[in-house]
């Protein structure tokens, strides 16, 4: 039962570098976005998707761009990397419809990112 | 636009005392309210929740009432034990939409 899978775990990068975090989830699950985690922040959130082809923006967007070409998958790319992107990312996936009114997110065991 | 706050930590505690972790929320309509937990090292995981004024949300002894009038979501267990160290999340979910928002994080300590 893999559920919601990010890759990679931890990454360094150097200012101005750009990549890509993978998601990836099995549970068929409409809804996806990812968060940072910050030092007394809690999460904030970055990016969502309500389906494949629908993506919208969260708290925090600048630097940040996502697509959703299949319903599993829901990459987020760093295009130019800044030392203020270093933190912990998180992606999570809930269902949309069927089960509205719980909305429970699941979550991924996290990226750790540093900018250099 | 919707906010959740929550009481700053650390909460340090001995084992078998009793927790209390405040939570307040803003938010047009009804929406749905959550507590996250997270242990080290790992992601969150939903602890409860609750989807409409009066409810309960209850699990692994612990326990939060959706309070309408006092805009309130408070965690409460009656005895906590060292396992139950980790940061715990209160969130909330708008009406008629997917985003969850969460408040900062208390970061419990239980000594044993």
């Amino acid at each position: 039962n893999a559920g919601v899978t990010q890759t990679p775990k931890f990454q360094v990068l150097k200012t101005g570098q750009s990549m890509t975090l993978q998601c990836a989830q099995d549970m068929n699950h409409e809804y996806m976005s990812w968060y940072r985690q910050d030092p007394g922040m809690g999460l904030r959130l970055i990016h969502y998707s309500v389906g494949a082809g629908i993506t919208d923006q969260g708290e925090v967007p600048n630097g940040y761009n996502v697509s959703r070409s299949t319903t599993e998958d829901f990459p987020l790319r760093l295009l130019s990397a800044a030392p203020s992107q270093t933190s912990v990312y998180f992606c999570a996936s809930s269902y949309s419809r069927g089960e509205v009114g719980t909305g429970e997110l699941f979550f991924g065991e996290g990226s750790r990112l540093t900018v250099l | 636009g919707n906010s959740v706050t929550q009481m700053e930590g650390p909460v340090t505690l001995s084992e078998e005392a009793f927790l209390t972790i405040n939570c307040t929320y803003t938010a047009t309509g009804y929406p749905s309210l959550f507590w996250y937990v997270q242990y080290p090292g790992e992601g969150l995981q939903l602890l409860l929740k609750a989807t409409k004024a009066d409810d309960k949300g209850s699990n692994k002894g612990f326990e939060a009432t959706y309070r309408k009038e006092t805009t309130s979501f408070h965690l409460e267990k009656g005895s906590v034990q060292v396992s139950d160290s980790a940061v715990y999340f209160c969130a909330l979910r708008g009406t008629g939409g997917f985003k969850t928002i969460f408040g900062a994080g208390t970061r419990l300590f239980v000594k044993a």
